[in-house]
């Protein structure tokens, strides 16, 4: 199975800041990555798939990119709302595999 | 409104057998391929397996973890997935999601969620 790797896997960042997330793949997976958003007690969210297509709905603070073995997620300006676990998923083989995930907190 | 409402999670010892349930509406169920995704208590996200559209083949897909005891079929019909779970362990412990993936991102990711349901396996 494909393996990804996040990191960091806890963040502490203040409102205004630019984040940033990494995912990496145990082996290429062209662009068949997506980005969730998970809140305490809620389902995740999609937020970017494609690597970098933004998912309608999600503001344009969120963006993707990547291809291959290494993506990123980024905030540009961290909102209060953000504060969240975020995770990545591979859909390039035919068993799908997610990241152990990046829990955002306020500092 | 795009929805979907997962049930039929409990209480059950290990070894035993749980079916779960998640009724679609809002989308052409059909043509979207599902998955179950699961949580374990304080724990990451990981995929149980996938089941295609019809005109994709309906075929199925499982993680190591569940294969050859877990089973997901469709009743477009009804608009309803399913998760036939057999010989369940202490591990299968989570809240499981249904996901959908509907045809522009097939490969791309998975746009609609349930709430989930909960499922305990403990003697």
């Amino acid at each position: 199975d494909i393996q990804l790797t996040q990191s960091p896997s806890f963040l502490s960042a203040s409102v205004g800041d630019r984040v940033t997330i990494t995912c990496r793949a145990s082996q290429g997976i062209s662009s068949y990555l997506a980005w969730y958003q998970q809140k305490p007690g809620k389902a995740p969210k999609l937020l970017i798939y494609a690597a970098s297509t933004l998912q309608s709905g999600v503001p344009s603070r969120f963006s993707g990119s990547g291809s291959g073995t290494e993506f990123t997620l980024t905030i540009s300006s961290l909102q209060p709302e953000d504060f969240a676990t975020y995770y990545c998923q591979q859909l390039n083989s035919y068993r799908l595999t997610f990241g152990g995930g990046t829990k955002v907190e306020i500092k | 409104e795009v929805q979907l409402v997962e049930s039929g999670g409990g209480l059950v010892k290990p070894g035993g057998s749980l079916r779960l349930s998640c009724a679609a509406s809002g989308f052409t169920f059909s043509n979207a391929w599902m998955s179950w995704v699961r949580q374990a208590p304080g724990k990451g996200l990981e995929w149980v397996g996938r089941i295609k559209s019809k005109t994709d083949g309906g075929t199925t897909d499982y993680a190591a973890p569940v294969k050859g005891r877990f089973t997901i079929s469709r009743d477009d019909s009804k608009n309803t997935l399913y998760l036939q779970m057999n010989s369940l362990k202490t591990e299968d412990t989570a809240v499981y999601y249904c996901t959908a993936a509907t045809p522009t991102i097939y490969y791309y990711g998975m746009d609609v969620w349930g709430q989930g349901t909960t499922v305990t396996v403990s003697s």
